[in-house]
């Protein structure tokens, strides 16, 4: 089955940019989705289909895709920021969905 | 507002089955390109995704977890169900239904903690 490859954990300043990677065998040919989830809280879609944002997300949530790895950007890093980041793949040729490991965002 | 609510019970007995419901409101479960999927978490760890209805009625399971999975939908009701058969401690977890437009999940539900315990 299909593995998505996130790092467990990312810290960075605040102000500064933060990336998220998600690894995934030629995973530039899918579309990747990405959900913020805070403590307690249900996961918030950010980015769908590798760059676009839901509406009502800050311009500050990015993505991009391409090759073997898919990146969340998170520019002018806020306090708030500070959450669990999940990549999304559906793998169309069988109507699997797959969620990689989470990535723990720390603003330090 | 499209929301979604799950509902079922707080804690279930080893190899008893789990009944989950997921009411959505805000639009149609027939609605072309709409469907729900059940999404779970056990506590500190990663979302696992289990099942999706489309529209249509096609269905589709987690591989690892087929076998004891069961979803349908009642669109009179709008309503989402997922059983589960043969509960084990480590289906501990919080359950979560969202609803997916073309992919990616653009409404989640709150979620419903179940704890597997004797």
């Amino acid at each position: 089955s299909y593995v998505l490859t996130q790092p467990p954990s990312v810290s960075v300043a605040p102000g500064q940019t933060a990336r998220i990677t998600c690894g995934g065998n030629n995973i530039g040919s899918k579309s990747v989705h990405w959900y913020q989830q805070k403590p307690g809280q249900a996961p918030v879609l950010v980015v769908y289909d590798d760059s676009d944002r839901p509406s009502g997300i800050p311009e500050r949530f990015s993505g991009s895709n391409s090759g073997n790895t898919a990146t969340l950007t998170i520019s002018r890093v806020e306090a708030g920021d500070e959450a669990d980041y999940y990549c999304q793949v559906w793998d169309s040729s069988s109507d699997y969905v797959v969620f990689g490991g989470g990535t723990k965002l720390t603003v330090l | 507002q499209v929301t979604l609510k799950e509902s079922g019970p707080v804690l279930v007995k080893p190899t008893e089955t789990l009944t989950l419901t997921c009411t959505v409101s805000g639009f149609s479960l027939s609605n072309a390109r709409m469907g729900v999927s059940w999404i779970r978490q056990p506590p500190g760890k990663a979302l696992e995704w289990l099942a999706h209805i489309f529209s249509n009625d096609e269905k589709s399971y987690s591989t690892s977890l087929k076998s004891r999975l069961t979803i349908s939908k009642d669109t009179s009701k709008s309503q989402v169900v997922l059983t589960m058969t043969n509960m084990d401690p480590v289906d501990t977890a919080t359950y979560y239904c969202a609803l997916s437009s073309g992919g990616a999940f653009d409404i989640w539900g709150q979620g419903t903690m179940v704890t597997v315990s004797s």
